[in-house]
This record gives structure tokens, sequence and C-alpha cells, in this order.
């Protein structure tokens, strides 16, 4: 099947520092890829949808200056954590969809911030 | 708009037997796909099985099939011969527009030598 793979798998970082997760689809070409933000024992919340070429398409309540988004290829999409804070450690996952059937995820991205 | 309700924070069941997942949706679209994923500790999320709004039968997928009732807007999933591996975080999903995932609560299952 598609594979999505996510790096880094885990980082720590000091507060005020920012941090950048790339995701990439390995074997297909991914128009629209999605960022996730999941806090623990909850579900995953939709942050952003990163589109090729254009800009992302942020949801209530999420910082687009904070969460940068960059989709420079059909097969990369990055999101960058800028002037990080222990509020922003959280587990961030992408997906992206192939064929319009199910959706692959990455490994997820485990961000600590001291 | 779109929404998705699992109603059991956690689940115990015993190694071997089957259980139920609880999931119900709630849309306007007359098309839309229904998805569940399995979470462990690790993080990953792994696709189970898929139901189409318009798939007559009920997705199956080895130990994994999607009771899928269209009228009451539910989709529950149905693990059978439990193995210890199954526990884990299950999610309930549907396709909203533009591709995105909404995703329900989850369910910790736990199964029980």
């Amino acid at each position: 099947g598609a594979v999505v793979s996510q790096h880094p798998s885990r980082v720590i970082c000091k507060s005020g520092t920012s941090v950048k997760i790339e995701c990439r689809s390995l074997d297909f070409q991914a128009t629209t890829m999605f960022w996730y933000r999941q806090f623990p024992k909850q579900s995953l919340m939709l942050m952003a949808t990163s589109n090729e070429g254009s800009k992302a398409t942020y949801e209530q309540g999420v910082e687009k200056d904070k969460f940068l988004i960059n989709h420079a290829s059909l097969t990369l999409s990055t999101l960058t954590v800028t002037s990080a804070h222990p509020e922003d450690s959280s587990f961030y996952i992408c997906s992206a969809s192939f064929q319009n059937t199910e959706a692959f995820f990455g490994q997820g991205t485990r961000l600590t911030v001291v | 708009a779109q929404k998705i309700t699992q109603t059991q924070p956690g689940m115990f069941v015993q190694e071997k037997e089957a259980v139920t997942l609880d999931c119900t949706y709630d849309t306007s679209d007359q098309s839309y796909g229904l998805f569940w994923y399995k979470q462990p500790s690790s993080g990953e999320m792994i696709f189970l099985i898929y139901q189409g709004s318009y798939d007559e039968q009920n997705a199956t997928e080895g130990r994994y099939s999607l009771n899928f009732q269209k009228a009451r807007k539910s989709a529950n999933l149905v693990i059978s011969a439990s193995q210890l591996g199954d526990s884990a975080m299950y999610f309930c999903a549907m396709r909203a527009k533009g591709g995105k995932l909404i995703f329900g609560q989850g369910t910790e299952l736990s199964v029980k030598p």
C-alpha cells in the first residue's frame, strides 16, 4: 500500500526555538496533505490542510503564523512550529489520501518543548 | 456539520472473544466514507476497514467487520477472536469535504488474557 513517511519521530526543543516536521509521500503524489494534533488520551484534531503550490487552509483557532505549513512539491509537506512553548508539546501526525480512498498516515512526531 | 460519536471511552474483552466498538455519525451528505483506525501506544494510525455510504454489503477485513446500519447512522466495528495485540485505541472517522477526516473521541480497548 501507499506509504507516508514522517520525520522526526521524536523531538525535544527549548522554549522559543522552532521545529520543522516533514511529511513525505513515498510512492504516490499527494496534492493534498493534512496535519493533525493529538493530546494524550484525546482524539486527532485537524490543524490544517496543506495544498501543493498554494497556501494552506487552517482550521478555526489554529494560529497560522505559529504553525507554518509549506507544500512545495507533490511529495513533501512541512509543518514548522515557530517559537515553540511548552503548551505546544503534543503529538503531530500527517496524512495523505491516495485516489480518494483511505488516508495514509505518517508515523507521527512527539514534540516536547522544555 | 459532520460529527462522529464514540460513546465508549474504554472497553474490556477476554482473549479469543468478540467485541463491538460503537460509532454513530451525523452528516447531511448522501455520499460519504467511514473508516476505522487502530492506534497502538506507538502512536501510528493503522487503517483497519472502510465502508462507503453506497456499499450494499458490510465491509470485512480478516477479523474486522463493520456493522453498517445506514438508517441508524451507525458504523460499529466488530473484532472477532480478540488477541492481546488488539489492545489499543480505536478511532472511527468520516471523510469530510476536501478529503479531511473527522474523528470520534476514540475507544481504548483492553484485551485480557
